[in-house]
């Protein structure tokens, strides 16, 4: 079945760019989506069909997707941002949910 | 505002059937385009998807648990719910529910959860 790889974690200092990779074979023709989960709370989406944000998501969240990799890119980061972050893909082969398996965003 | 919520008890034992159940309010469960999905998490641990139902009873799920799941909908009550039999201890995990949209495009599909309940912490321990 397809596998979605994420490094298990990112840190960045407050007000840089972090950019959170998730990797797929040929991910580039799949639609990918991103969630992001803080502590003791259910994920929330964040970005969806590679780059485009849900009404209420800064645009300091955008996506891309080329290749074997789609990547999350966090621009301006601020203390409020860490947290786990889950890419997830439609497996069409099999018809099933792919989740990715998250990369915690460490703001130094 | 639509609102997921999780439902059900907190603690099973081992090789019994884990059941729960997600009232939906603020919206309705039969709408076109959306089906209604079960996430779980275990404790330290990332993501895994159950399954999914549409209000027509049509279902996707996970197969690595397809045999030990059940997934209805009761669009009377605006519910949907899960029964997962089996369990052992490797079922601990906080369980959620969520919208799950299905959008068709050229070439692939728009499938992603845009609305999740709060989660429900699932023991299972004798």
């Amino acid at each position: 079945s397809y596998v979605l790889t994420q490094p298990p974690s990112v840190s960045v200092a407050p007000g840089q760019t972090a950019r959170i990779p998730c990797g797929g074979n040929n991910i580039g023709s799949k639609n990918v989506h991103w969630y992001q989960q803080k502590p003791g709370q259910a994920p929330v989406l964040v970005v969806y069909d590679d780059s485009d944000r849900p009404s209420g998501i800064p645009e300091r969240f955008s996506g891309s997707n080329s290749g074997n990799t789609a990547t999350l890119t966090i621009s301006r980061v601020e203390a409020g941002d860490e947290a786990d972050y889950y890419c997830q893909v439609w497996d069409s082969s099999g018809d099933h949910v792919v989740f990715g398996g998250g990369t915690k965003v460490t703001v130094l | 505002q639509l609102q997921l919520r999780e439902s059900g008890p907190g603690l099973v034992k081992p090789s019994e059937t884990l059941s729960l159940t997600c009232t939906v309010s603020g919206g309705s469960i039969i709408i076109g385009s959306y089906y209604w999905g079960w996430i779980r998490q275990p404790p330290g641990k990332g993501l895994e998807w159950i399954g999914s139902i549409y209000y027509s009873g049509s279902t996707y799920r996970n197969p690595s648990l397809n045999r030990r799941v059940t997934i209805s909908v009761d669009t009377s009550k605006n519910q949907f719910s899960l029964k997962l039999s089996s369990v052992t201890a490797a079922d601990t995990a906080v369980y959620y529910c969520a919208r799950h949209l299905e959008v068709a495009k050229v070439g692939s599909a728009l499938q992603y959860f845009d609305y999740w309940g709060q989660g429900t912490l699932v023991t299972v321990s004798s």
